[in-house]
């Protein structure tokens, strides 16, 4: 399968401040996600943004999708020591991608007291 | 939210041994299942898409005699790693899908540690 590039891969920055993080895809989509993954555990999904969408907000995220460069971006603004986890991206192909998820390469963020 | 859960959350085994992990949907159903494999510090990677009452399909390079996958009702599926390697050792998970719901999102599981010996 043809994995998404996210960067950076780690980041690290001060309780207060805002996160960004970058995910690059290769082929046509139908839905692009995002989902962090604490240590160790499962993946939880944070928020989903179909093809014909530009921007959407959940909280304190925000999603930006551009099919034209392949590329989506999640913001989380005053971070968190808590939003410590990796973060990955997710793309649903279109035609025939079914519901079939092609994960990223991840951003580990790392927010500090 | 739809819980996912998996069992067991770790093993340990020798090599040469099976192992069975199960990944049940404890409060919805789901027709298709989805397993994939972690190593540390990488992304996830689909192994196979599991289909209750049908059989599993594997994506490429997915062994489906070293994997087997049984997907019996619309709430179990499970995946056997036969002959288990060190090799084999990783960080399996599952995901599902709700059959009741027309979104898009999976629903993971906690993850299963395998280490073989």
């Amino acid at each position: 399968s043809q994995q998404g590039e996210e960067d950076p891969q780690a980041l690290s920055i001060q309780e207060g401040e805002n996160a960004t993080m970058n995910c690059s895809y290769k082929t046509s989509i139908n839905n692009l996600q995002w989902y962090r993954q604490n240590s160790g555990r499962g993946l939880v999904h944070l928020i989903l943004i179909r093809s014909n969408e530009r921007e959407k907000h959940s909280g304190r995220l925000r999603v930006t999708l551009d099919t034209s460069k392949k590329s989506s971006s999640l913001l989380i603004t005053a971070s968190r020591a808590a939003d410590t986890a990796s973060y990955f991206c997710a793309t649903v192909e279109s035609p025939g991608g079914g519901n079939k998820l092609t994960f990223g390469t991840g951003t580990q963020l790392k927010v500090e007291l | 939210g739809a819980v996912v859960s998996q069992h067991p959350s770790w093993v340990i085994c020798k090599s040469g041994t099976s192992v069975k992990i199960e990944c049940r949907s404890l409060d919805f159903q789901a027709t298709t299942m989805f397993w994939y494999r972690q190593f540390p510090k990488q992304s996830l990677m689909l192994m196979a898409t599991s289909n209750e009452g049908s059989k599993a399909t594997y994506e490429q390079g997915v062994e489906k005699d070293k994997f087997l996958i049984n997907h019996a009702s619309l709430t179990l599926s499970t995946l056997t790693v036969t002959s288990a390697h060190p090799e084999d050792s990783s960080f399996y998970i599952c995901s599902a899908r709700d059959l009741s719901s027309t979104g898009e999102t999976q629903y993971f599981g906690p993850g299963t540690r395998l280490l073989v010996l």
